[in-house]
C-alpha cells in the first residue's frame, strides 16, 4: 500500500516556505525523500532511519515521527531550482519493499 | 563507482508485441533490485523487486513480468502489450545490506499504439 502525501500541489513565490506530508499505514524502518523533474529520474535527497533524522541538504529538511509513521519534508526560502515532483519512498519493517508515496507537485513562481 | 544503465530510452511499441527492457549495475554486488512504473503526472508505482538472483516478489497483478537472471541484471517482459502499459518505466537499485538511498536509472518512455 502506498503512502500517501499532502499536498497533492503547491504553489509558492521565491522565498516562502513549504512543507510536504506522508502518512503510512505500516510500522516504517525508514523514509526516503526524492524529487523529481519533469521527465527525468528522482533523485535523492535525504534519508531518515528509525531514532533518528538526517539532515541532507541546505534548507531542505525533514522529520520522521516513528509512532505516528509519519515524515515530513520542509523547503524554507525556497528556490525556482526546487520546482519539481516530491516522493517520499517508506521501507517497513523486515522487508526490502521500497513503496513510493503519491507525490506533491511543487511549482515556485519569481 | 556504482552506475545504474537502463535501456533503450524510448520505445514505440503496438498493442500486443512482446516487450522487454534491461537494467545492469555496475561496481557493487547483491544488490536490492526495482521496477517502477510511472503513469503521465502520477505516482511511482512499484511492479517488481528482488533481493537475488532468480528471488523476484511481484506487487501488482498484470501483463508483465520480471527475471533477474545475473545478481546485476534485472529485466521486465510481457508477452503481449497492452495500451494501459504505456508509461515512464524506472529501475533502481539500493544496497543490499544497508539501509541506504535508491538509485535510478533514466528510465524508458513506453508508448504502446
Amino acid at each position: 500500500q502506498q503512502p500517501v502525501q499532502s499536498p497533492q500541489a503547491v504553489i509558492l513565490r521565491e522565498g516562502e516556505d513549504a512543507v510536504i506530508n506522508c502518512s503510512s499505514s505500516k510500522a516504517l524502518y525508514s523514509v526516503h525523500w526524492y524529487r523529481q523533474k519533469h521527465g527525468e529520474a528522482p533523485v535523492f535527497l535525504m534519508i531518515l532511519l528509525k531514532g533518528g533524522e538526517q539532515k541532507g541538504h541546505e534548507k531542505i529538511s525533514a522529520s520522521f515521527n516513528e509512532k505516528k509513521q509519519q515524515s515530513s519534508l520542509y523547503l524554507t526560502a525556497s528556490q525556482l531550482s526546487y520546482s519539481g515532483t516530491y516522493f517520499c519512498g517508506t521501507r517497513p519493517f523486515g522487508n526490502e519493499k521500497l513503496t513510493f508515496g503519491t507525490g506533491t507537485r511543487l511549482t515556485i513562481i519569481p | 563507482s556504482q552506475t545504474i544503465h537502463q535501456w533503450p530510452a524510448t520505445l514505440v511499441q503496438p498493442v500486443g508485441s512482446p516487450l522487454s527492457l534491461e537494467c545492469t549495475v555496475e561496481g557493487t554486488s547483491n544488490p536490492n533490485l526495482y521496477w517502477y512504473r510511472q503513469a503521465a503526472g502520477r505516482g511511482l508505482q512499484l511492479l517488481f523487486y528482488s533481493v537475488g538472483i532468480g528471488q523476484i516478489s511481484s506487487e501488482v497483478p498484470q501483463n508483465l513480468s520480471a527475471s533477474r537472471p545475473q545478481d546485476r541484471q534485472f529485466i521486465l517482459s510481457s508477452k503481449k502489450l497492452l495500451l494501459s502499459d504505456s508509461g515512464f518505466y524506472l529501475c533502481a537499485w539500493v544496497l543490499g545490506t544497508a539501509n541506504t538511498e535508491a538509485f535510478f536509472g533514466q528510465g524508458t518512455r513506453l508508448t504502446v499504439v
